[in-house]
């Protein structure tokens, strides 16, 4: 089975300073992961993916990953808020045997950015 | 681009309504999802599909049911519409993958459908 953690329901940040977002999961198998971000009223759309390689993902808007499998962990971060970053994230992981292996999500944090 | 679209955006029903959800992607993808979004939930998979006629469920299929006749058309049934189904209604489509490896594609997501049930 697979679960994620996401730390903190809401996180409050000035425009211009780092943003970190915490995910922990858990997986019995190596595991994909995945940031979705979800701006109000509108569908997930993904901003970064870890397969296999480099542990450090870039994605979009600038927003980068590092997964750790020793602490088990894949934070978001960004050097620099902009307002246009106040969203939902979401962090989620999926793995295993099958060929259709589904996303177990985290309940999602919500990232609000002030001037 | 590629597009995951839903029937409808906001949705009102009665109780004991039969409700259908369409969504339709046209990216040729062999797999399919419902989730439905309540706030402090996050996303919970109810159906999903893998290929035409095909169906799994997911961790909270109970009220629910599914149909998918045709690759690029997945539909979500309430049977019988009820107050606690009233959420934010997602479908997603992604690709297969070969054995193993299928989790490594990303799920494309609709804007979602609003359903109210009154």
């Amino acid at each position: 089975a697979q679960s994620v953690t996401q730390l903190g329901s809401h996180v409050s940040v000035s425009e211009g300073a780092l943003v970190l977002l915490r995910c922990n999961y858990s997986s019995s198998v190596p595991p994909y992961l995945f940031w979705y971000v979800q701006y109000p009223n509108q569908g997930l759309q993904l901003l970064l993916k870890y397969t296999t390689g480099a542990t450090l993902v870039k994605g979009i808007n600038g927003f980068e990953a590092e997964f750790k499998k020793s602490e088990t962990s894949f934070h978001l971060t960004k050097p620099s808020a902009h307002m246009s970053d106040a969203a939902e994230y979401f962090c989620a992981v999926s793995g295993g045997i099958r060929r259709y292996s589904t996303l177990t999500f985290g309940k999602g944090t919500m990232l609000l950015v002030s001037p | 681009d590629v597009k995951v679209t839903q029937s409808s955006r906001y949705l009102v029903k009665r109780t004991g309504e039969k409700v259908f959800l369409e969504c339709v992607q046209d990216m040729d993808h062999e797999n399919m999802f419902w989730y439905r979004q309540d706030p402090g939930l996050g996303l919970r998979l109810i159906y999903f599909s893998y290929d035409v006629k095909m169906k799994e469920k997911g961790d909270i299929p109970e009220g629910y049911s599914v149909s998918r006749e045709k690759k690029e058309r997945f539909s979500l049934i309430l049977e019988s519409a009820s107050t606690n189904q009233t959420s934010m209604y997602l479908c997603a489509s992604s690709l297969k993958g070969g054995t193993g490896t299928g989790g490594q594609y990303e799920q494309y997501f609709g804007p979602g459908t609003r359903l109210t049930v009154t």
